[in-house]
């Protein structure tokens, strides 16, 4: 399979602990993007990197929240002290370059209980 | 205030009842426009991309059109695996190309 892949799948944890997500883009993708998506609406925008360089973060991205890209390859979400409000599906998309819109992961469905 | 509203929210459909999604978009100076499919507990799944006035896309039983203030997404002959939510979006003005502003979506559900 050569999509891009997100790890874990799903993800439970009690309110305050801290999680960290896995996304490894389509290969050669030197673009790499973070969103999130709630029941009933569609995906929201995050963060972008393109190669190891973060540089777009939405105003969703709290200080909770932090996204790195390590030599440009995968990247990781962590989400510190975890709320019942961060309940979601976090996912990642990947594009080349000189494309517009992007390729979607099969996402980490996380649960704040 | 919402840059992207799609309509209906949901669709019924009879196996062959051919139909049309719409969604509608109010960012100025278009950079594209992008058509998802998404299955349930899985992430979006590209279809197309529209970027001027009059531009056509097909893809088997899927046709996307754009004019200057929407979309459309005509499905010919669908059939029950067409049975998804179907995501439209914009590229956000001032962002990168892969920074989409998504409408809510249109779940489509299609019998046999």
């Amino acid at each position: 399979d050569t999509g891009v892949s997100q790890d874990p799948r799903h993800k439970i944890t009690k309110r305050g602990q801290n999680v960290t997500f896995r996304c490894d883009p389509i290969s050669e993708h030197n673009r790499l993007y973070w969103y999130r998506q709630t029941l009933g609406q569609g995906p929201e925008f995050l963060t972008y990197f393109q190669n190891e360089a973060q540089l777009e973060k939405s105003r969703l991205l709290s200080d909770r929240f932090s996204a790195e890209r390590p030599k440009g390859s995968f990247s990781t979400l962590e989400i510190q002290r975890t709320e019942q409000g961060d309940s979601a599906m976090y996912l990642c998309a990947s594009s080349p370059p000189r494309e517009r819109g992007a390729f979607f992961g099969q996402g980490t469905r996380l649960t704040v209980v | 205030e919402d840059q992207v509203t799609q309509s209906p929210e949901a669709l019924r459909l009879q196996e062959g009842e051919s139909s049309s999604l719409n969604c509608s978009y109010t960012v100025s100076g278009l950079r594209g426009l992008f058509w998802y499919r998404q299955d349930p507990g899985k992430g979006p799944e590209f279809l197309f991309t529209l970027y001027s006035a009059g531009e056509e896309k097909e893809k088997e039983r899927l046709k996307a059109t754009l004019t200057k203030k929407e979309s459309f997404l005509h499905i010919t002959a669908p059939k029950p695996e067409d049975s998804a939510t179907y995501l439209c979006a914009v590229q956000a003005p001032g962002g990168s190309q892969g920074n989409l502003i998504f409408g809510k979506g249109t779940k489509l559900s299609v019998k046999p």
